[in-house]
């Protein structure tokens, strides 16, 4: 069974720039959340869709969005990029956003300048 | 304080020993307590996941819950150069991912 894959796993990009992360979930998954991962602040958790819907939002601002898919497939964008984005971009899959059935991928690492 | 505290090492012990790593965490309404492990450039890997105080044994790895303390252990016995990543506990009220609470993580080195 193919894990989770996200892509691309490295970006540099510019404040002020916009940028997409996309992630693929386990096949039967239909659970996506997103995770921010950066030295200061540990892991935290952006976001979870289910069913092409957000069911869950954490605390971060209207900057960071995302969408599912109908396949499940999922994708979060960053508008107006700040120093402070710099970091690894965790999406995990799972079957209905239960923590014990969750499966990370191996992250987007976005640097910016 | 924060509300899940993880020393952040880094902890150098040689290959075979036991390790100890811990996690103490102030919101006692916390029941669901995880470990991951997280190698370098990889996504992290649950590893123990256990519900509410007491025991859980898997292979090598022993997890731990003091809910009286707000304490949790994760110990590693004969550890193996491959266990060198980063250990990070997490737990909440729920079962939810969106509730839980991760520590910083623990670098853990396995030196041969």
């Amino acid at each position: 069974k193919a894990g989770v894959t996200q892509t691309p796993r490295y970006l540099i990009k510019t404040r002020g720039q916009q940028v997409t992360l996309s992630c693929s979930p386990i096949s039967g998954h239909r659970s996506v959340s997103w995770y921010q991962q950066t030295p200061g602040q540990g892991l935290q958790f952006l976001f979870e869709y289910f069913s092409e819907t957000q069911r869950n939002k954490g605390n971060f601002p209207g900057r960071f969005s995302g969408r599912q898919f109908s396949n499940s497939r999922s994708e979060m964008n960053v508008s107006t990029l700040e120093l402070g984005d710099s970091a690894l971009y965790l999406c995990a899959s799972s079957v209905d956003n239960n923590v014990d059935t969750q499966y990370f991928g191996p992250g987007t690492r976005l640097t910016v300048l | 304080q924060k509300e899940v505290e993880q020393d952040p090492g880094p902890l150098s012990v040689p290959e075979g020993a036991i390790v100890s790593l811990n996690c103490t965490y102030s919101n006692s309404a916390f029941q669901y307590f995880m470990w991951y492990r997280q190698y370098s450039r990889k996504g992290p890997e649950l590893l123990m996941y256990t519900y509410s105080s007491g025991n859980k044994e898997d292979g090598r790895f022993t997890a731990q819950v003091d809910k009286s303390s707000k304490y949790i252990s994760l110990f590693i016995r004969d550890s193996q150069p491959s266990d060198s990543a980063t250990y990070l506990c997490a737990m909440s009220v729920d079962n939810y991912g969106q509730n839980f609470v991760f520590g910083p993580g623990t670098r853990l080195s396995v030196l041969p």
